[in-house]
């Protein structure tokens, strides 16, 4: 069974930084793109950032592109944001997306965390 | 950057059909993906590349893709098919996944 289980979310500052891990299971991790999707509070989904299965490739979202950082580390089967200058509208639940395919580009997600809350507020 | 247009909202009674659309510029030449999401939940898979349906997946669930509009069809509709349901798709000219606004389906 496929899962995924994201952590360290909470409460930031504006300005500070925050580092998402998601640990996966039941798939052979290293095979497959995964991505981050966040959704604020009463809004719509929102890709944020995407990593191909070797780690070689990323891809990024406009609104993060220059602070956030996705990478993995497939020996540990989990997937990592790092987050700096963090903003308020940074503010959402974040979840880690498999892809259907080894590459970012053209592939859907099949499989979901259940999310992580990031607040952004002072 | 490429934009995916939903009607924020589609009503319809329990055993009709219902029909989410999702335009984008000849989105007919991407691949659409659909989720289903309920409140307090993560998105759920429904369809992919345009008319796949996931294992687990009613049949009651159906795409199309032509043009400029994709179509997510529910047949048959039942009061747990309420939920917020999203299009998505690959924009290769800026290398970003985009996903649709979304749309609330509400079961009269």
């Amino acid at each position: 069974e496929v899962q995924l289980l994201e952590s360290g979310g909470g409460l930031v500052q504006p300005g500070g930084s925050l580092r998402l891990s998601c640990a996966a299971s039941g798939f052979t991790f290293s095979s497959y793109a995964v991505s981050w999707v966040r959704q604020a509070p009463g809004k719509g989904l929102e890709w944020v950032s995407g990593i191909s299965g070797s780690g070689g490739s990323t891809h990024y979202a406009d609104s993060v592109k220059g602070r956030f950082t996705i990478s993995r580390d497939n020996s540990k089967n989990t997937l990592y944001l790092q987050m700096n200058s963090l903003r308020a509208e940074d503010t959402a639940v974040y979840y880690c997306a498999k892809g259907s395919a080894g590459v970012v580009a053209a592939t859907t997600f099949d499989y979901w965390g259940q999310g992580t809350l990031v607040t952004v507020s002072s | 950057s490429y934009v995916l247009t939903q009607p924020p909202s589609v009503s319809v009674a329990p055993g009709k059909t219902a029909r989410i659309t999702c335009g984008g510029n000849n989105i007919g030449s991407k691949s659409v993906h659909w989720y289903q999401q309920k409140p307090g939940q993560a998105p759920v898979l429904v369809i992919y590349y345009d008319s796949d349906r996931p294992s687990g997946i009613p049949e009651r669930f159906s795409g199309s893709n032509s043009g400029n509009t994709a179509t997510l069809t529910i047949s048959r509709v039942e009061a747990g098919d309420e939920a917020d349901y999203y299009c998505q798709v690959w924009d290769s000219s800026s290398d970003h996944q985009v996903f649709g606004g979304g749309t609330k389906l509400t079961v009269l």
